[in-house]
């Protein structure tokens, strides 16, 4: 089955800095790729999703890349805010809404 | 509209007993997800429902644990005879389903403690 293995564990960068963590999976099949925040006791909440037909998605200060060849994707977040602190999780799925993989998470501190 | 509802939202619960989570999913959403998060990890996938049925229950890690979606609607995990080691949050997702993957919507959770 897929294998999805994240990195860094955890991350601290000074406010206005960039953050970018790493994922890489492990069945080709895979063709669904969401990044997901979860603050605190809350529940996770998608931030950007990127599908295998494109190699680069951005959406304001976030943005995701996927290398389909090197089974590997990056979410890369600019200009960090405090608020951006949280836990990230990397996922993966096959076609069709099956279920997702996810990384083990990267816990994301800002440092105003 | 209303999101993904789970109940209850803490459930503590002795040593062997029997225990039901329910999940309220987004309304129309065909594709139903449980998963288990632990302390410091990502949400562990149990058991996938696309309508009525259980189109992949292969995380289920134990015959202990059932899942039901008798209406294609709302949904219930059963967990028999706990144990400690069941301690976790319950995730529940939703999401329209179909044949181009669409955002999965979370629960709050249920945390449970097994003591």
């Amino acid at each position: 089955g897929e294998n999805v293995e994240q990195h860094p564990s955890t991350l601290s960068v000074q406010e206005g800095d960039s953050a970018v963590i790493k994922c890489t999976y492990s069945d080709s099949a895979s063709n669904y790729f969401p990044w997901y925040k979860q603050e605190l006791g809350k529940r996770p909440q998608l931030i950007i999703d990127i599908r295998s037909n494109v190699g680069e998605k951005k959406d304001q200060r976030i943005a995701v890349t996927l290398n389909k060849t090197a089974k590997h994707f990056s979410l890369h977040i600019t200009e960090t805010q405090p608020e951006d602190s949280a836990v990230y999780f990397c996922a993966a799925s096959h076609p069709g809404n099956t279920p997702l993989v996810f990384g083990k998470g990267t816990r994301l501190s800002v440092i105003a | 509209g209303a999101g993904v509802s789970q109940t209850p939202s803490n459930k503590v619960t002795e040593k062997g007993k029997y225990v039901e989570l329910r999940c309220d999913p987004i309304s129309g959403h065909t594709a139903l997800y449980w998963y288990r998060q632990s302390l410091g990890q990502g949400p562990e996938f149990l058991i996938y429902f696309q309508g009525t049925g259980a189109a992949d229950d292969s995380g289920l890690p134990n015959d202990r644990f059932f899942a039901v979606r008798p209406e294609g609607s709302v949904s219930t995990l059963k967990i028999q005879r706990t144990e400690r080691g069941d301690s976790a949050v319950y995730l529940c997702a939703s999401s329209l389903g179909g044949t181009v993957n669409t955002e999965a919507f979370f629960g709050q959770g249920t945390r449970l403690t097994v003591v």
